[in-house]
């Protein structure tokens, strides 16, 4: 079955640095995802990107925050400069059809920020 | 607005007993429902979904949930525990409205999950 792959599974950075988490979404699929999840939180929505551009984003997903999709297969998350309460479980997702019926997701990256 | 309340934190059962993981959702619209799992270091996976068919559903793992509008509930239920069912579980709403009018956002609303232990 095909996956969502999100690379790396663990990041550990400090505060003020820049990171980027990757996934390779399924290579079919044309709307992608980013939600995340503080420990004992529940998950929560980032943004949604289709055909390149961003068509949604939360209240989180403030200045610091990007997304790109460098290639035909990557799509990353770049968060410019990290703050303690960034810590978190990151999840990529993509669907085919953008219907959430068919959404998947990968096994996220837990990021911390010391 | 929409939210989802799952009651219990962590449920333990012993193996081969029922499993009820209880979800009470709050949906200004016709909200599709579902229930995703995650392993250990897998992704979340999908186990069943409701969007305004039948109200019992029936998913993966021999997992079925009823939506029950009257209770606002979906709680997620099967018959014997196995130990391969030991996971964190989330209910999760979607605004059909939402979906309707923003296309390609699927903007997900995720409990806080349940743990699920099974006892050998």
């Amino acid at each position: 079955e095909p996956e969502v792959t999100q690379t790396p599974s663990h990041q550990v950075t400090q505060m003020g640095q820049e990171v980027i988490l990757r996934c390779v979404p399924i290579s079919n699929h044309l709307y992608f995802y980013w939600y995340r999840q503080i420990l004992g939180q529940k998950v929560e929505f980032l943004v949604s990107f289709y055909n390149n551009e961003i068509s949604e984003k939360s209240e989180i997903f403030d200045d610091q925050f990007s997304v790109e999709r460098p290639d035909g297969s990557n799509f990353t998350l770049k968060i410019r400069s990290t703050k303690l309460e960034d810590s978190a479980m990151y999840f990529c997702a993509s669907s085919e059809a953008g219907t959430f019926e068919k959404l998947f997701f990968g096994s996220g990256t837990q990021l911390s920020v010391l | 607005a929409q939210s989802v309340t799952q009651l219990d934190s962590h449920v333990s059962v012993s193996e081969g007993t029922p499993v009820l993981l209880r979800c009470n959702y709050s949906s200004s619209y016709s909200p599709s429902l579902f229930w995703y799992v995650q392993h250990p270091n897998k992704g979340l996976q999908l186990l069943l979904k409701y969007t305004s068919a039948a109200t019992l559903v029936k998913g993966i793992n021999g997992f079925e949930a009823e939506f029950k509008k009257s209770e606002t509930s979906f709680h997620l239920t099967k018959p014997s525990a196995h130990m391969s069912d030991a996971a964190e579980y989330f209910c999760v709403v979607s605004d059909l409205r939402t979906s309707i009018s923003n296309f390609g956002n699927e903007k997900l609303t995720f409990g806080t999950g349940t743990r699920l232990t099974i006892i050998p």
